[in-house]
């Protein structure tokens, strides 16, 4: 069974860099085409995906909005998937998810999902 | 970027009601449109996958339909532990999610 832990500061200041670490048993960054993603959730509002990374390939992709912050990496020494966010503001006060597809195709839903951490942007 | 429009944002229900939740895509996605639920505090649970298929464990009065740009999820008699927050997402292009549908009393 796929688990996923993030890590990180529950704190960041403005204009700093969010750096967010997660951690992945149960499954690995080499093996199967997975794309394995983070997703964000501001208190009371909806879902947001950030990006992803795929094993098949180790290509990464972004949301439009988001693409000029984000960077997203994997580990694969330590199967850990990694996010920086640069430039943060208040509006990037959310929860973040380390998320997997269920593993049934490019169209999959997602199957896995950590179980968040709340980061302040203050 | 796909855009998708949920509406409700929040319905005011009772135990017994039928529920209907709609989800439309900017695009054509053909049925790449899955449904969550999301209980305060925890991360979301799928419901749906592929538009119509029941995700194995989720009761059967969960369902959904769909396909091109309009979709939607019913809960044919709600229950008590229905009471939550739902997401579509759509998968055919990138990952985007509506803006989700709070079930309230």
């Amino acid at each position: 069974q796929v688990q996923l832990q993030e890590s990180g500061p529950g704190l960041v200041k403005p204009l700093q860099t969010l750096s967010l670490t997660c951690t992945i048993s149960g499954g690995s960054l080499t093996s199967g085409s997975h794309y394995w993603s983070w997703i964000r959730q501001p208190a009371g509002k909806g879902l947001e995906w950030i990006g992803r990374f795929y094993t098949t390939d180790g290509t990464t992709n972004y949301s439009p909005s988001l693409k000029s912050r984000a960077t997203i990496s994997a580990d694969t020494a330590t199967n850990q998937l990694s996010l920086k966010l640069s430039s943060v503001t208040a509006a990037d006060t959310a929860v973040y998810y380390c998320a997997r597809d269920r593993g049934d195709g490019h169209y999959g839903p997602v199957g896995y999902w950590g179980q968040g951490i709340l980061v302040t942007v203050s | 970027d796909i855009q998708m429009t949920q509406s409700p944002s929040s319905l005011s229900v009772s135990v017994g009601d039928r529920v209907t939740i709609s989800c439309r895509a900017s695009q054509s996605i053909s049925t790449y449109v899955h449904w969550y639920q999301q209980r305060p505090g925890k991360a979301p649970n799928l419901l749906i996958y592929a538009s119509s298929n029941l995700q194995p464990g989720v009761p059967s009065r969960f369902s959904g339909s769909g396909s091109g740009t309009d979709f939607t999820l019913t809960i044919s008699s709600l229950q008590p532990e229905d009471f939550a927050t739902y997401f579509c997402q759509q998968s055919y292009s990138m990952w985007t999610f509506g803006q989700g549908t709070k079930v309230e009393v």
